[in-house]
This record gives C-alpha cells, structure tokens and sequence, in this order.
C-alpha cells in the first residue's frame, strides 16, 4: 500500500535556525506532492506543491522543497524560521490515477522558540 | 479560490447515535474527501468522491458511509456513533490535484 512517512514528529527551533523536515513516500508510479501546514486554531492550508519540472520549488513565506526522485522524498526546508512559524506540517502525495486522493503524512509538530 | 464549509465546528452526540456531518464547497469542483486527524497518525482518509452519487473507499471506511446527491454537498454518516469516532473530522474539494485542495476548518466530534 502506498504510505508517506515524515521521520520527525516534534522538532523545536531556536528563531534564526534553518530548518529541514523530511518527508519519504513508498509508490513507485507519477505522483504530485505536496506539503500543508496547519497554524494553531486554523484550517490547513496549501505551502508548496511539486507536479513536474524543477525539483526545487518555492512556496509561500520563503519555504522551499526538494524532490529528489531516486530517494522518493520531498523534503521542506527554510533558511530562517521565525516565531510565526510554529504549525504542524503534513507532507502528501496524490497518485496519478484516477483517484486524485491524497495521502498524508503523520506530521511534524514544530515549535520555534522567540 | 475554492471555499469549503463545514456545518458544524463542535458536535457532542451519543453512543449509537447516527450522526451527519455535513461539507459544501462553493465552486464546481468534482472531487471531495472526508479525512479524520487524530494526534501521532496525521489525516486518514476515510472516504472520497469523483462525481455526483459517485464515492470510493479510502483507507478508514469502516463505520462510515457517505452520500453525494449534489455537486456541491458531500455528506459523511457515522451510523451508529461509537467512542472510537471521536476525532477532527476535515473535509476537503477540489479540481486537478495540481492546483492543491482546499479543507474545511474541521469539525471536532466527540462521542460519549
């Protein structure tokens, strides 16, 4: 069955620290990827996604992921976090079949410390 | 961008219970889902939806059914309500996955 699995469930952060949260599917077919975060109270909410082309792309507030095919992960990254960045994040991979669904991650809890 | 709203925020109900949550999206997308997020397992998705009257399995039907008489309503049932169901339920619509869902703020069940 396929699954995505993120290693970290908890990460806490000094503010100014680089952060890199990893991220790893098992499906061996074409999937798009994608990472949402959900901020303490809100709905979850679209960061950046992957489909086809460059394996580096760049999302909302200065995050960016990395595909790297041969690894099957999808790691998200930023240089500098801030306070505000304090969320859950949830890796997800669609399959490109008919289906269209998305499977999720566990989560990675971050807290970043002022 | 799509709006997805769920009826409920909060809902108590009680063991046995049949229990209706409902979901509409303001945009004529084709797909809808029904997750549930419980702390350490991430979202699980329960059931999803293609087209009208049309629904698949996902990896946590049991307990569960759905319905979809109209584009922009997807409904998920619990048939009779039991403890374990307590949970954030989320629903989520949307078009070709490449543009993203968009979820619903989440319905927060608990059943006693």
């Amino acid at each position: 069955a396929q699954s995505v699995s993120q290693h970290n469930h908890h990460v806490i952060l000094s503010e100014a620290a680089s952060l890199e949260l990893g991220c790893n599917y098992s499906y061996g077919g074409t999937v798009n990827l994608f990472w949402y975060v959900q901020y303490p109270g809100q709905h979850l909410q679209l960061l950046l996604k992957y489909f086809s082309g460059d394996p580096l792309v760049k999302g909302i507030k200065g995050f960016e992921a990395e595909f790297i095919k041969s690894k099957f992960s999808f790691n998200l990254r930023k240089p500098s976090v801030q306070w505000s960045d304090t969320a859950e994040y949830f890796c997800a991979v669609s399959l490109m079949d008919s289906s269209y669904k998305l499977i999720f991650g566990s989560g990675t809890r971050l807290l970043v410390r002022p | 961008d799509v709006k997805v709203t769920q009826s409920s925020r909060y809902l108590v109900k009680r063991t046995g219970e049949k229990v209706f949550l409902e979901c509409v999206q303001d945009m004529d997308h084709e797909n809808m889902f029904w997750y549930r997020q419980d702390p350490g397992l991430g979202l699980r998705l329960i059931y999803f939806s293609y087209d009208v009257k049309m629904k698949e399995k996902g990896d946590i039907p049991e307990g569960y059914s759905v319905s979809r008489e109209k584009k922009e309503r997807f409904s998920l049932i619990l048939e009779s309500a039991s403890t374990n169901q307590t949970s954030m339920y989320l629903c989520a619509g949307g078009g070709r996955p490449f543009y993203g869902y968009t979820f619903g703020s989440g319905t927060r069940l608990t059943v006693v």
